[in-house]
């Protein structure tokens, strides 16, 4: 079955930086954009980015453009989300997803942005 | 930007039907499909329609989808309501490469 598991998140301060991986299974990773969505706990599903299946293509939130990038590696069937210069207002729970066809989430990983 | 638009609330009885609506902000919410997910207090959100109006395997015949071209909205219908379907439900569609999201119903049922 399809499986998206995320790791790399943690307990940062303000201006550091941290990197998630999500490595997938269970589908054919490299037919299929992939995504970053995260969510503040209690609030709403937020997109942070993109990554075309070739992983020629990127797209980005306003809110993490120049401070974030996405990137695969079809090899390892795995999505990856450099985080640097973070705010406060980036924590959240961070997930992994497939979102073409029936979408899947990982399970998600907790980023947290604090002095 | 495309924006979704969901209600911020709904109730009802178990037992009932209840429908929840995702309006597109302009332009046509049929151009790209709409996906619905349910998310439970502390868990990750859970496919139950994709492509507008398919069902994944497992979900219940209970939850369908569908899309109302003349008012650019699509439509979460819940009949026979169980406690079990209390739950946020986020709509989900797509904008170039863009994700957009509704902002959420919380279904309370009571």
């Amino acid at each position: 079955q399809v499986q998206l598991a995320e790791s790399g998140g943690g307990v940062v301060q303000p201006g550091e930086s941290l990197r998630l991986s999500c490595e997938a299974s269970g589908f054919s990773f490299a037919s299929y954009d992939m995504y970053w969505v995260r969510q503040v706990p209690g609030k709403g599903l937020e997109w942070v980015a993109t990554v075309s299946e070739d992983g020629g293509n990127t797209n980005y939130a306003d809110s993490v453009r120049g401070r974030f990038t996405i990137s695969r590696d079809n090899a390892e069937k795995s999505v990856f989300l450099q985080m640097i210069a973070l705010r406060a207002e980036d924590s959240a729970i961070y997930y992994c997803a497939k979102l073409a066809d029936r979408a899947y989430w990982g399970q998600g990983i907790l980023v947290s942005v604090s002095a | 930007n495309f924006i979704l638009t969901q209600p911020h609330s709904v109730s009802e009885s178990p037992g009932k039907t209840i429908t929840i609506s995702c309006t597109g902000s302009s332009g046509n919410i049929a151009r790209n499909y709409v996906q619905w997910y349910q998310q439970r207090p502390g868990s990750a959100p859970n496919t139950v329609i994709y492509d507008d109006n398919q069902r994944p395997y497992g979900v219940p015949d209970r939850f369908s989808g569908s899309i109302d071209r003349s008012s650019n909205s699509a439509s979460l219908t819940i009949s026979g309501l169980r406690t079990e379907d209390e739950a946020d439900y986020y709509c989900q569609s797509f904008d170039g490469g863009r994700i957009v999201f509704g902002g959420g119903t919380k279904l309370t049922v009571l």
